[in-house]
């Protein structure tokens, strides 16, 4: 039972464009989505985050946009940048037994063309 | 701060051979946590532990141990290695105060069974 899914492995996007990763979950008790970077050979960086109970956050190039009623959240990058290239992981948190942990999607691989 | 870091960056074990992942994190956070990696898939959290003296299963524990004597340190145990533990192992800490649940990863330490 995958609760957090990204449907697509991957993602190439022309430098200068607008590049839109997806992540859709079914457990309603999750209370924050974050999204994290990774390189090759590099452990998760994280990017963004948002709370359950926004819809909208921004952060410089990156804005993340939750859809509850859909249980759906995006990753929005403009001007998407070469550096940008990794694979792109959503995560949700929730406090589960006592603990507050993170379930991961399978990732995005995002390609910046120049 | 170094944040959270792993030792060895890679391994390579014989089937039925044991070994010890080692992590430190020098941010004073209460929460850790272990991962695995599969090729194509998210993180599988393997055991977590939210102070020193507290841990717990996540989600894939069987064939791993893991102790907390100190805040700092958080090393997980492999005994009898098979080839289904071949993975990129991944440990996290993080503030449970910080708010956004955000957790901080160490470079990962690639694990081969052969």
């Amino acid at each position: 039972d995958q609760q957090v899914k990204q449907n697509s492995p991957s993602l190439s996007v022309q430098e200068g464009r607008i590049s839109i990763l997806n992540c859709d979950y079914t457990n309603s008790m999750f209370d924050y989505f974050l999204w994290y970077k990774k390189y090759p050979a590099e452990g998760p960086t994280f990017l963004i985050s948002i709370s359950s109970i926004k819809d909208k956050n921004e952060d410089g190039r990156f804005t993340v946009f939750l859809n509850k009623s859909a249980k759906h959240l995006s990753l929005h990058i403009v001007p998407s940048q070469p550096g940008d290239s990794a694979v792109y992981f959503c995560a949700a948190s929730a406090l589960y037994q006592g603990a507050q942990k993170l379930v991961f999607g399978q990732g995005t691989r995002l390609t910046i063309n120049p | 701060n170094a944040g959270v870091t792993q030792t060895p960056k890679f391994r390579i074990l014989k089937i039925g051979q044991s070994m010890t992942l080692q992590c430190t994190q020098d941010m004073n956070h209460n929460y850790m946590y272990w991962y695995r990696q599969d090729p194509g898939m998210g993180l599988k959290l393997i055991y977590y532990s939210v102070g020193a003296g507290i841990t717990d299963k996540g989600e894939v524990p069987n064939g791993y141990n893991v102790s907390r004597s100190t805040t700092e340190d958080f090393p997980l145990r492999l005994e009898l290695a098979a080839p289904s533990q071949t993975s990129v192992y991944f440990c996290a800490s993080m503030d449970f105060a910080g708010g956004q649940n955000e957790q901080f990863f160490g470079p990962g330490t690639r694990l081969t069974v052969l």
